[in-house]
């Protein structure tokens, strides 16, 4: 298993405003993720990023909204850009520990974002 | 393309009663891995079990037991005796090899366990 950290645990920002979310692991995972889950919804991708490589975003999300750094193996962040109240939601990294899809993912205890 | 549906939305049991929760699922793999995960009102999702396409055997570990039949697609979870600590929301999900790990979840479930 992997123990994992987030940073802020929550935040208020206004409309038009950015914020950046920290996740550190305790471990050195290769494979890292950013999930969204908008209030009272499931969990959605919004992108895979692996160390010493561009991030992959799924389909709807994009880079200049959502920009991802990853500069080590126990390290990533997530920007939320130029926000909108639509952006209000829940921000949870995880981990797969092995890099195998025959295991499961550790998340993080999210980021709570409100945006006025 | 791959897809979870948990059709159930919201459950209230009364606590000390058995809960099923159903998940069904989508993939045009025969290999794949599905996953159960819980997440108390705190937010955070804590894992409760993985099971590979391979292996149908059923599983209980304490009051949790889960029921795997691929030829209904199914992968359903059920708590026997419930107690209040049960109440969160419960997301079923599935994973296909060769795609980076991604996690396709369903819409979740929320269990309320009245005292």
């Amino acid at each position: 298993s992997a123990v994992i950290s987030q940073k802020p645990s929550r935040d208020i920002c206004q409309r038009g405003t950015s914020l950046t979310i920290q996740c550190q692991v305790d471990s050195q995972v290769t494979m890292m993720f950013w999930y969204r889950q908008q209030p009272g919804q499931s969990l959605t991708l919004i992108a895979t990023a692996n160390q010493g490589s561009e991030a992959t975003y799924e389909s709807g999300f994009v880079i200049d909204k959502f920009p991802i750094s990853r500069p080590n193996l126990t390290f990533s962040t997530l920007t939320v850009s130029n926000m909108s109240p639509e952006d209000s939601s829940i921000y949870l990294c995880s981990v797969n520990p092995t890099g195998q899809s025959t295991y499961e993912q550790y998340f993080g205890p999210g980021t709570r974002l409100t945006v006025t | 393309a791959q897809k979870v549906t948990q059709a159930q939305t919201e459950i209230s049991v009364v606590e000390k009663e058995d809960v099923t929760l159903d998940c069904v699922y989508e993939t045009r793999d025969t290999t794949y891995y599905l996953f159960w995960y819980k997440q108390p009102p705190s937010g955070e999702l804590v894992f409760l079990i993985r099971r590979n396409s391979f292996d149908e055997q059923n599983e209980i570990s304490g009051r949790y037991s889960w029921n795997f039949q691929k030829s209904t697609s199914s992968f359903n979870f059920t708590i026997t005796a419930s107690q209040v600590v049960d109440s969160a929301v419960y997301f079923c999900a599935l994973s296909e090899p060769g795609a980076n790990s991604k996690l396709t979840f369903g819409k979740g479930i929320t269990l309320s366990v009245r005292p």
